[in-house]
């Protein structure tokens, strides 16, 4: 089954600063990986997503993730953090999993960012 | 605009008393899902449905129900078989059982006393 680890529970980051937030995943296969994005009180939000192809992804808000077969790993970037980007943040490993040959997202626990003025 | 609507956004209940939650999506996707969010825990599936009619049990449906009567819409019944049913549940919907993206609506909130 797959699975999918974010070893960073929250992570505080200055203004203007770089981010980066890990995520490990377990999936015998090709995975198909996403980050998503929720604000407090609020659904889920598709920043990107990787099928296949360049392994480096671009999303919107300025995010861009990039997918290393070799450490299972997609880590999610951002040259320079805004205020507004304190949120909880998802990564996801799609897989043909579900009864019927329907796909499952498995997600991660999170990773909480706050942003320092 | 296309989307995922939930009703309502908080929702209070006392414990033994069954309580329906509400998802309508105008996107014309076939597939539609059901999460729990708990702090810490990430999002677990409840029900998911791949068309009309059919729906399947997700990781956590006991304590659970579910219809599909109607494309648009996937509500989702917390009974009180539920034993800790306070959490934040979230629809989202992807275009069929083969598309991986899926897209969510902004969640509601049960809190049961």
């Amino acid at each position: 089954a797959q699975s999918v680890t974010q070893p960073d529970i929250h992570i505080t980051v200055s203004e203007g600063a770089s981010l980066e937030l890990r995520c490990n995943y377990s999936y015998g296969a090709t995975p198909y990986l996403f980050w998503y994005v929720q604000s407090p009180g609020q659904g889920l939000q598709l920043l990107l997503k990787y099928f296949s192809g360049d392994t480096l992804v671009q999303g919107i808000k300025g995010f861009e993730a990039e997918f290393k077969r070799s450490q299972s790993s997609f880590n999610l970037r951002k040259p320079s953090v805004h205020w507004s980007d304190a949120a909880e943040y998802f990564c996801a490993v799609g897989a043909i999993a579900l009864t019927g040959g329907g796909n499952k997202l498995t997600f991660g626990t999170g990773t909480q960012l706050k942003v320092e003025l | 605009d296309g989307g995922i609507t939930q009703s309502p956004k908080y929702l209070f209940r006392k414990e033994g008393q069954n309580v329906t939650l509400s998802c309508e999506q105008n996107l014309n996707h076939d597939a539609m899902y059901w999460y729990r969010q708990d702090p810490g825990q990430g999002l677990r599936l409840i029900y998911y449905s791949q068309i009309v009619n059919d729906f399947q049990k997700g990781d956590i449906a006991e304590g659970y129900s579910v219809s599909r009567e109607k494309k648009e819409s996937f509500p989702l019944t917390v009974t009180s078989a539920q034993k800790n049913p306070t959490a934040f549940y979230l629809c989202a919907s992807s275009r069929g059982y083969s598309s991986y993206e899926q897209y969510f609506g902004p969640g509601t909130r049960l809190t049961v006393t």
